[in-house]
């Protein structure tokens, strides 16, 4: 079946330290995402890529990098720079106009 | 983007009609609206959209007034797995990204 794998679903970060979110699609979508949740709140754009080798800053991406090396895949880097990065991380993919597909999603939390 | 605005929770009887409603008065002409859920602790799940007639499908009925002002996404017949919360989100087609609120946490009573 077609869909957005998200891994680990559970990670834990030192203080200080970088780690990177795996998102891989098989449904041949062109555009993905990645958004951060936080308890009791709506989702929040962090960076998005419409076509490989291009992604674009979304609200809150400071603190995060992201490659778009295959269509495939849109790793999230979360580095030490980012002040508070305890929180639940989505992966979108759409084509076009219709509906995003997410993944299951990535709680990180730093100890 | 327009702002919605949804009503933070409801309460639902199984079997029973679930009708979510989401105002956006603030809609343009070119702006569709979509509806999401997400169930605790997993990715929001797509429900529907429309831009100006009312749409069915298997999961729900959207209906958008005439003036496009405000719509009511439908749950005809409430399951104890349709407790989530629902995001409404107006959105230009083939935007960037989707702008989520804290939506609607609607609760299904057994």
């Amino acid at each position: 079946d077609g869909g957005i794998t998200q891994s680990p679903k559970y990670l834990f970060r030192k203080e200080g330290q970088n780690v990177t979110l795996s998102c891989e699609q098989n449904l041949n979508h062109d555009a993905m995402y990645w958004y951060r949740q936080d308890p009791g709140q709506g989702l929040r754009l962090i960076y998005y890529s419409q076509i490989v080798n291009d992604f674009q800053k979304g609200d809150i991406a400071e603190g995060y990098s992201v490659s778009r090396e295959k269509k495939e895949s849109f790793p999230l880097t979360v580095t030490s720079a980012q002040k508070n990065p305890t929180a639940f991380y989505l992966c979108a993919s759409t084509t076009a106009s219709y509906g995003y597909t997410f993944g299951s999603g990535t709680r990180l939390t730093v100890v | 983007d327009a702002k919605t605005t949804q009503p933070p929770s409801m309460d639902c009887a199984e079997g029973r009609a679930a009708n979510l409603p989401c105002n956006h008065s603030t809609i343009s002409g070119n702006e569709y609206v979509y509806w999401y859920r997400q169930i605790h602790s997993q990715g929001p799940q797509y429900i529907i959209h429309g831009l100006k007639n009312n749409e069915t499908n298997e999961m729900a009925s959207l209906i958008i007034t005439e003036d496009r002002k405000s719509s009511t996404l439908i749950l005809p017949h409430a399951t104890l797995r349709d407790t989530a919360v629902y995001y409404c989100i107006v959105r230009v087609a083939g935007a960037d990204g989707l702008t989520f609120g804290k939506g609607t946490h609607l609760i299904i009573q057994p």
